[in-house]
């Protein structure tokens, strides 16, 4: 595609309910972020893919949070038994390679559990 | 942990006038990046900066990176209502590294 996709555009759920977010990245690109944005502030790192080498998890707040890239395509990320303050926009980006590239963000996912 | 830390958190100013918002860390980068989010989309790149002490000017932005790559600047002369936005600075510490983000400047411009 010609961006970055993210599905689904918005997401209600019930507390205690698991989600799934999807990301297609630009095709090629072999690095793939998740970030997580809470209203009104910036960007908290999630995790990262880049090609074959093992994701950095580092980012992900706890064990209901764990994401999965398949090859260098499509990625989604599992949040199990929602809790309120799990309520954010989940941005996915992508870039080309390793290094000084421009990383390209889908326009993410409102997620609101109530 | 890298961190980017960016000042102002906010910023509230009238069409015309100028500022300066800041991107410090205790770390040094390889590259630093600047990107600015509108409501309702991702962010979008502005400019990468690589060398310390670099200048770059993208029409009325004037970007810095410092001369030990651990902070940088934009400045933004005569401001304009569609500058308005979250401004995110992001640092690459090694080619093989991730991108981390700053804690964003929020900028609203009025008229």
């Amino acid at each position: 595609g010609a961006g970055v996709s993210q599905s689904p555009s918005n997401k209600v759920t019930e507390k205690g309910k698991d989600v799934e977010l999807r990301c297609d990245p630009i095709s090629g690109h072999t690095a793939l972020y998740w970030y997580r944005q809470r209203l009104g502030q910036g960007l908290e790192f999630l995790i990262y893919f880049q090609g074959n080498s093992a994701p950095d998890k580092s980012g992900l707040p706890s064990d209901r949070f764990s994401a999965e890239r398949t090859g260098e395509s499509v990625s989604t990320l599992t949040i199990q038994r929602t809790q309120q303050e799990d309520s954010a926009v989940y941005l996915c980006a992508s870039s080309l390679r390793r290094g000084v590239t421009e990383a390209f963000f889908g326009q993410g996912t409102r997620l609101t559990v109530v | 942990t890298q961190l980017l830390e960016q000042s102002p958190q906010f910023l509230s100013i009238q069409e015309g006038e100028n500022l300066t918002v800041y991107c410090n860390s205790s770390s040094v980068f390889s590259s630093l990046q600047w990107y600015r989010q509108e409501p309702g989309e991702g962010p979008v790149l502005l400019v990468t900066v690589v060398t310390g002490g670099e200048v770059k000017k993208l029409k009325r932005l004037t970007f810095q990176f410092g001369d030990a790559r651990k902070d940088s600047s934009l400045h933004i002369t005569a401001a304009q209502t569609g500058d308005t936005g979250l401004y995110l600075c992001a640092g690459l510490a090694g080619t093989a590294s991730k991108l981390t983000f700053g804690t964003g400047t929020r900028l609203q411009v009025t008229l």
